[in-house]
C-alpha cells in the first residue's frame, strides 16, 4: 500500500514564526502536492512538484514556499506565519506513469497560528 | 478551465435510506473523475474513480457512481446508508495529464441519523 506521512498531526505556532511542514511518501512517486483545506472552500492547491528540485505554483502560493531535495520528501514552508494560514494542510502524491491519475493523501496537519 | 460543482454542502439521511451526492464538472477534454471520503481529522481516502470504459463505477463500502457525459455529471450513490458513512465527500476531476493536480469540489458533508 502507498503510504504518505506528514510530520505532525497538530501544530500550534505563533504569528511571525517560520513553519515547516514535512511530507514523505514511500512509493517512489514523481509528483507531490500540497493542498490547504478550509470549511466550505474544499481543497485548494498551494504548490506541486513533478521532480526533485522542480516546483510549480498552484492556486494560492502567496505566503508559502516549498522544497524538494529528495524524491520522497516534499516540504511546505510558511516563511512568516499569519493567523489567516490557520488551516488543515494535506499532502498528496502520485506517479507520472500509469493511467489513473488518482492521488494518495497523507493524514493532514492541522495548523493553528495564534 | 476545469471546475467541479457539488450541489448541497450538507446532506442528511436516515439510516437505511438512499444516499445521493451530486457532482457536476466542466472539462474541455474527456475527464478522469474521482470521489474521495474524509472522516473527521483524517486525510482523504479514494472511494472510486472513473477513467475509461464502463460508466457505472463501483467503489468501496457499497458506493457507486455513474459517469454521464451528456449531463457532465458523476453522482455518488449508496442504496442504504449506514451510520459509519457520516463523513465529508469530495468530487474531483483530472484532465489526465501526468503531473497535474486534481480539481476538487467544495465538499458535501453527509449526516446519517438513526
Amino acid at each position: 500500500d502507498v503510504k504518505v506521512t506528514q510530520s505532525s498531526r497538530y501544530l500550534v505556532k505563533r504569528t511571525g514564526e517560520k513553519v515547516f511542514l514535512e511530507c514523505v511518501q514511500d512509493m517512489d512517486h514523481e509528483n507531490m502536492f500540497w493542498y490547504r483545506q478550509d470549511p466550505g472552500l474544499g481543497l485548494r492547491l498551494i504548490y506541486f512538484s513533478y521532480d526533485v528540485k522542480m516546483k510549480e505554483k498552484g492556486d494560492i502560493p502567496e505566503g508559502y514556499s516549498v522544497s524538494r531535495e529528495k524524491k520522497e520528501r516534499f516540504s511546505l514552508i510558511l516563511e512568516s506565519a499569519s493567523t489567516n494560514q490557520t488551516s488543515m494542510y494535506l499532502c498528496a502524491s502520485n506517479p507520472t506513469s500509469g493511467s489513473s491519475y488518482e492521488q494518495y493523501f497523507g493524514p493532514g496537519t492541522r495548523l493553528t497560528v495564534t | 478551465a476545469q471546475s467541479v460543482t457539488q450541489l448541497g454542502s450538507h446532506v442528511s439521511v436516515s439510516e437505511g435510506a438512499l444516499v445521493l451526492l451530486r457532482c457536476n464538472y466542466s472539462s474541455s477534454v474527456p475527464p478522469y473523475l474521482f470521489w474521495y471520503v474524509q472522516y473527521p481529522n483524517q486525510g482523504l481516502q479514494l472511494l472510486l474513480k472513473y477513467t475509461t470504459g464502463a460508466t457505472l463505477v463501483k467503489g468501496i463500502n457499497g458506493f457507486e457512481a455513474e459517469f454521464k457525459k451528456s449531463e457532465t455529471s458523476f453522482h455518488l450513490t449508496k442504496p442504504s446508508a449506514h451510520m459509519s458513512d457520516a463523513a465529508e465527500y469530495f468530487c474531483a476531476v483530472s484532465e489526465g495529464q501526468a503531473g497535474t493536480a486534481l480539481i476538487f469540489g467544495k465538499g458535501t458533508t453527509l449526516s446519517v441519523s438513526s
